[in-house]
């Protein structure tokens, strides 16, 4: 089976200032990894995702993430945060490309 | 990419009682799933409901408790059967948009249900 860690549950950042959110995986074949985001009081929204090929994955508003096989890991960057990116961020895997499993959230909180 | 609506959006209901989630996609889609996330908590697949046949369900989550529909290509019920305050998520339909995009999935805005 398997499973996902955000390592962070909490991430505060000023505004304007880079930030990664991480994220680690864990299964024995192939999975296909996704990051959606949850904005206060609002369903989920894919930001992006990697099915295969390049292991840079660019995503809406700003968003992108690298997918590291060695490491098991597919961390979510962007280089410069607005107060509007405050919501929680899930990582999520799929062996088949529709079941997920979610990390635990991790919460960016931006302030000004 | 494809757009799901979920109703109710939020309600309040009494212990006890059982209550239905309407799941509408405007697109045909073959794959549609049911996601509970409790408060303050990740998202947990309750089950996969499938078209023309029973639902498939994940560990801790029963039939009796949380009947599925999918009459058709487009549309999913989930009923939360004899609530409790344990039962107070919020209850998301997603689907997988399929060929061509491919392993997209896609939510709804979610159902949060409150039980008082």
């Amino acid at each position: 089976a398997q499973s996902v860690t955000q390592l962070d549950s909490h991430v505060p950042v000023f505004e304007e200032a880079p930030v990664e959110l991480r994220c680690n995986y864990s299964s024995s074949v192939s999975v296909y990894l996704f990051w959606y985001v949850q904005y206060p009081n609002q369903g989920l929204q894919l930001l992006l995702k990697y099915l295969s090929g390049s292991t840079l994955v660019k995503g809406i508003n700003g968003f992108e993430a690298e997918f590291n096989k060695s490491q098991t890991s597919f961390h979510l960057r962007k280089p410069s945060v607005h107060i509007s990116d405050t919501a929680e961020y899930f990582c999520a895997v799929s062996l088949s490309g529709n079941m997920l499993t979610f990390g635990g959230g991790t919460r960016l909180m931006v302030k000004p | 990419s494809a757009v799901i609506s979920q109703k109710p959006s939020r309600d309040i209901c009494q212990r006890g009682t059982s209550l239905t989630i309407q799941c509408q996609v405007d697109s045909q889609v073959t794959m549609m799933f049911w996601y509970r996330q409790q408060p303050g908590q990740s998202l947990t697949l309750i089950a996969t409901a499938n078209q023309g046949s029973e639902a498939t369900y994940e560990s801790g989550f029963v039939i009796d408790k949380f009947p599925i529909s999918r009459p058709n290509l487009t549309f999913s019920t989930l009923t939360v059967s004899n609530m409790s305050p344990e039962d107070s998520s919020i209850y998301l339909c997603s689907v997988d948009e399929g060929w061509p995009s491919g392993n997209t999935i896609y939510f709804g805005e979610g159902s949060w249900l409150t039980v008082v």
